[in-house]
This record gives C-alpha cells, sequence and structure tokens, in this order.
C-alpha cells in the first residue's frame, strides 16, 4: 500500500529555511503530482503547492510563491518542500499527499510540524 | 477567485441519525470536488471523489451529489466514530470545514 513519510520539522526563527521531505513508498512515485498541504494549529487546510510527475511543472499558494520551492527525486521516490523567509504564519503541520485526479489526494502522510517563532 | 462555503459549522446529532453536510462554491465548478473527514491529530481521509464516487474501502453509509456550485455529503445510519472534521476541496480549494459532533 501506499505510505508517505514527512521529516524536516523545526522550530526557525522568522526570516529563516527549513527543508522538508517526504519519502515515498508503496506505489509508481514518477506516475504522479504530488501535493503539499498545510494546517495551522487549530485551523483548516491550505493547499501549499503542486508538483508534476517529472518535475516539469509546479504550482504554488499565493501566500507562499517566491519563498517556497517544491521539488522530487524520482530515482529516491523523495518529494521535498524548501521553504526561505519563514513567517509566523507559516506555522503549521505540513502535509504530502498523493494526487490521483486533479488535486484530489487519496494518501497523505501523518505530517510535520514547523514553528514560527523568535 | 472561488470560495467554498460550508455550512453548518458544527453539527450535533445522536447515533443512527442522519447528517447532511453543505459545500457551496462562490461560482460554478466542474465536479472534480472531494470531500475528507479528518479526526483529531490525524492527517485527512478521502471519503468522495469526483463530488459523487466513493473512496476506496469507505462505507456505503457516505454519499456525496451535486454539481455547479452546490455539493452535498450525506452520512446515514451515524455512528460515534464519525465523529470528526469533515471539508470539502475543489482543486487547490478547501472550504473552512464542518465539524460533526456524535453524542
Amino acid at each position: 500500500e501506499a505510505q508517505l513519510v514527512e521529516s524536516g520539522g523545526d522550530l526557525v526563527q522568522p526570516g529563516g529555511s527549513l527543508r522538508l521531505s517526504c519519502a515515498a513508498s508503496g506505489f509508481s512515485f514518477s506516475s504522479h503530482w504530488m501535493n503539499w498541504v498545510r494546517q495551522a494549529p487549530g485551523k483548516g487546510l491550505e493547499w501549499v503547492g503542486q508538483i508534476k510527475e517529472d518535475g516539469s511543472e509546479k504550482w504554488y499558494a499565493d501566500s507562499v510563491k517566491g519563498r517556497f520551492t517544491i521539488s522530487r527525486d524520482n530515482t529516491k521516490n523523495v518529494l521535498i518542500l524548501q521553504m526561505t523567509s519563514l513567517r509566523v504564519e507559516d506555522t503549521a503541520v505540513y502535509y504530502c499527499a498523493r494526487d490521483f485526479k486533479w488535486v484530489q489526494s487519496d494518501y497523505w502522510g501523518q505530517g510535520t510540524l514547523v514553528t514560527v517563532s523568535s | 477567485e472561488i470560495v467554498l462555503t460550508q455550512s453548518p459549522a458544527t453539527l450535533s446529532l445522536s447515533p443512527g441519525e442522519r447528517a447532511t453536510l453543505s459545500c457551496r462554491a462562490s461560482q460554478t465548478v466542474t465536479s472534480y470536488v472531494a470531500w475528507y473527514q479528518q479526526k483529531a491529530g490525524q492527517p485527512p481521509r478521502l471519503l468522495i471523489f469526483d463530488a459523487s464516487t466513493r473512496a476506496t474501502g469507505i462505507p456505503a453509509r457516505f454519499s456525496g451529489s451535486g454539481s455547479g456550485t452546490d455539493f452535498t455529503l450525506t452520512i446515514n445510519s451515524l455512528e460515534p466514530d464519525d465523529s470528526a472534521i469533515y471539508y470539502c476541496q475543489w482543486r487547490p480549494k478547501f472550504g473552512q470545514g464542518t465539524r460533526l459532533e456524535i453524542k
């Protein structure tokens, strides 16, 4: 069965950077778009961005555009979220999710917590 | 910009009853609407995709319907384990969620 495991969440100061990883297994990683979705404490879900199967297309939410970069390594089945210029409002649990059709996601990781605070 | 509005914000029902959750889009959208269930401390779980297709392993008590701007998630024969927050999604947009309490 498909499995997604995020890592890299940490406490970071405003203006800092962080790199999240999502290790995929149990399915053909290179055949799926992949999404990042976040959830601030006690709040709802917010789509962060997505990347095409071969990495040739990437789309981002306006709230992170220019600060976050999504990439993938299909040889290692790993999805990456590089976050820079972090703000307090970026504090959230970050989930990676397998996109199977127009952003609809059927498998989700357990999430990794990013806390931006001084 | 498309906005998804879910109602009600909170729904309190008893076991065995039926829950009707609404998701309204601010303009007509394609039927790529998904519904997710999220319990405390867990990631979202896909229930319905393409507005009305149940995901793998989802009981028939869960059903989705709708088109255009109005979409509905119906849960029949409620069980205590159905207590959760339910989100609708259309492409990159999520609704704000409906909290369902079964008491």
